[in-house]
């Protein structure tokens, strides 16, 4: 199975501010890498897919970049929104696993 | 609107079955993937089960081989997950969601999750 995983687990930032999260696979996955913003009792929602594509509706702050086995969500000028647990997952191979989710909050 | 709606969860005791329902609509059920994902309390996220569109074809996570099976009747637009030989690790709220299939060459390729239900919460304890 391809290992994700996610650093920081946690972090917190001022509204404003750019955050940066890394996503790592065990193995290459080109740009099969998707990212999923989860809000405290709600259902994830996809926000980018193949690594660096916005799906539709999502605010252009949330930038995806990377390919092979190192990739980045960058949300430029944080917003209290925001507030919620980010997931990375792989889809190039199955079984499809999930990062390990890092939370964001505002500091 | 894309709209899946979950149900059928509940307390069950280690052992026991249970079968999960997604009711969807706002979307023509029978052109689309469908999977199964599951969040353990506090955890993160699992893929559980996928199944083709035409039902024919259907994978599973290792932990849930033999013990979850998935299936669709897209007559009802309907996809289930039929739980037996329930384990304490099996406690998670469960989401069914649709999935794109094809990547953005347009070639088949699952495990875009685009759309979620709400989900449904599956206890088991005795």
């Amino acid at each position: 199975d391809i290992e994700m995983t996610q650093s920081p687990s946690s972090l917190s930032a001022s509204v404003g501010d750019r955050v940066t999260i890394s996503c790592q696979a065990s193995q290459d996955i080109s740009n099969y890498l998707n990212w999923y913003q989860q809000k405290p009792g709600k259902a994830p929602k996809l926000l980018i897919y193949d690594a660096s594509s916005l799906e539709t509706g999502v605010p252009l702050r949330f930038i995806g970049r990377g390919s092979g086995t190192d990739f980045t969500l960058t949300i430029n000028s944080l917003q209290p929104e925001d507030i919620a647990t980010y997931y990375c997952q792989q889809f190039d191979n199955l079984p499809f696993t999930f990062g390990p989710g890092t939370k964001v909050d505002i500091k | 609107e894309v709209q899946l709606l979950e149900s059928g969860g509940g307390l069950v005791q280690p052992g026991g079955s249970l079968r999960l329902s997604c009711a969807a609509s706002g979307f023509t059920f029978s052109r689309y993937e469908m999977n199964w994902v599951r969040q353990a309390p506090g955890k993160g996220l699992e893929w559980v089960s996928y199944i083709s569109a035409s039902g024919t074809s259907k994978t599973y996570a290792d932990s849930v081989k033999g013990r979850l099976t998935i299936s669709r009747d897209n007559a009802k637009n309907s996809l289930y997950l039929q739980m037996n030989s329930l384990r304490a690790e099996d406690t998670a709220v469960y989401y069914c969601a649709r999935d794109i299939g094809y990547d953005s060459r347009g070639l088949p390729k699952p495990g875009y999750f685009q759309n979620w239900g709400q989900g449904t919460l599956v206890t088991v304890s005795s």
